[in-house]
């Protein structure tokens, strides 16, 4: 079955770690994007990637970090300078961005700061 | 910039009862209008879109017209279940904002028996 797959589902992290989020898809889609969640708020685009070997950053890329090598693979790496880590994180993918094209999301991973 | 308002919630129905989540947006162009639905611990699925005005996206007994007269994408249904608690988010993408989604707050549905 094809789809898109976030892991790990629960993730802590220590002060002052860098810590990476996996997003892998199947889906052979071009776009692929990450997304933070905090509770009662919308979705804010963090970085997004339209092509292999090229990213953009979103509305909140401080203390972030992606890389896109590989079609499938859109991994995001949460640094030490991201001042409040804690939330819901959500990879979308998409074949030619939202508009005319359904986007897909993973499950999510839920990242705390201990 | 684009941006797009939902009712706050939470909005707690009893089993059968009409639903309304009102969803209004301001954009620059002429944007796409999307619900998604969030259910407890999981991603984002689309529920329902529509691309131009007076569209009716329509999906699992769930209804929303596009009116660009009031910029406005309110989501109905007639009968709601209890199965339907989740989390709804409005949203946008235009073309000339590199169709990217501009997300709502989302409002939380809770049914009741």
């Amino acid at each position: 079955d094809g789809g898109i797959t976030q892991s790990p589902k629960y993730l802590f992290r220590k002060e002052g770690q860098n810590v990476t989020l996996s997003c892998e898809q199947n889906l052979n889609h071009d776009a692929m994007y990450w997304y933070r969640q905090d509770p009662g708020q919308g979705l804010r685009l963090i970085y997004y990637s339209q092509i292999v070997n090229d990213f953009q950053k979103g509305d909140i890329a401080e203390g972030y970090s992606v890389s896109r090598e590989k079609k499938e693979s859109f991994p995001l790496t949460v640094t030490s300078a991201q001042k409040n880590p804690t939330a819901f994180y959500l990879c979308a993918s998409s074949s030619r961005g939202f508009l005319n094209t359904e986007a897909f999301f993973g499950q999510g991973t839920r990242l705390t700061v201990v | 910039g684009d941006s797009v308002t939902q009712m706050e919630g939470p909005v707690t129905l009893s089993e059968e009862a009409f639903l309304t989540i009102n969803c209004t947006y301001t954009a620059t162009g002429y944007p796409s209008l999307f619900w998604y639905v969030q259910y407890p611990g999981e991603g984002l699925q689309l529920l329902l879109k529509a691309t131009k005005a007076d569209d009716k996206g329509s999906n699992k007994g769930f209804e929303a017209t596009y009116r660009k007269e009031t910029t406005s994408f309110h989501l109905e249904k007639g009968s709601v279940q209890v199965s339907d608690s989740a989390v709804y988010f409005c949203a946008l993408s235009e073309q000339n904002a590199g169709n990217m989604l501009t997300f709502g707050g989302g409002t939380r549905l809770m049914v009741k028996p």
